[in-house]
């Protein structure tokens, strides 16, 4: 069985400050994990996913995301917030052996402070 | 390129009537996925489709709800006897790769009201 939980539901920090966006993930077998986010109006895009090679994965805007198999944790930083970045991210897993059950975490709506 | 898109953009029905949503995947992605979206709640598996076949309908909620890709291309995910419930965004994103495992691109989505 598969399940993420994204701890905060919103996050709110000020312009030029780090972001933290925390997600935990369970999976019987090894997970591939992706963050996506959405803007208003817009799809959903990838930022960045995991698929069993560095454990540390960059993506795209400067974001980047540690996986950790001991702590089951893959969360989201960004050294400096810019006021762009307000969205909503949304942590997902899936795994190999059962590529089609994708889930997706509740999200976490990201505020940035002037 | 073109992107995914989806058709209507907003849908407005009554309870009990039959909707039909549309999606068109990026040219030459053979998977294709539905997600429904509810307010303030990430998206939610319905079905995946590798080329015409449904590989896997286990997150369809009733059959009520039915999906089709004849041509693997276009796809239609179709819902009768509308219900209050039913309301939400409905997503498709198609991929290149099978399964889960590589990047998928989402459209704009259908906003389905049932009234």
């Amino acid at each position: 069985a598969q399940s993420v939980t994204q701890l905060d539901s919103h996050v709110s920090v000020s312009e030029g400050t780090p972001v933290l966006l925390r997600c935990n993930y369970s999976s019987s077998y090894s997970p591939s994990l992706f963050w996506y986010v959405q803007h208003p109006n817009k799809g959903l895009q990838l930022l960045l996913k995991y698929t069993s090679a560095a454990t540390l994965v960059k993506g795209i805007n400067g974001f980047e995301a540690e996986f950790k198999k001991s702590e089951t944790s893959f969360h989201l930083t960004k050294p400096s917030a810019h006021m762009s970045d307000a969205a909503e991210y949304f942590c997902v897993v899936t795994s190999y052996s059962s590529a089609s059950k994708i889930i997706f975490g509740s999200g976490t709506r990201l505020s940035i402070r002037p | 390129g073109a992107g995914v898109s989806q058709t209507p953009s907003n849908k407005v029905t009554e309870k009990g009537k039959y909707v039909e949503l549309r999606c068109d995947p990026i040219s030459g992605h053979t998977a294709l996925y539905w997600y429904r979206q509810s307010l303030g709640q990430g998206p939610e598996f319905l079905i995946y489709f590798q080329g015409t076949g449904a590989a896997d309908d286990s997150g369809l909620p009733n059959d009520r709800f039915f999906a089709v890709r004849p041509e693997g291309s276009v796809s239609t995910l179709k819902i009768q006897r509308t219900e209050r419930g039913d309301s939400a965004v409905y997503l498709c994103a198609s991929s290149l790769k099978r399964g889960g495992l590589g990047e998928q691109f989402f459209g704009p989505g259908t906003r389905l009201t049932v009234l």
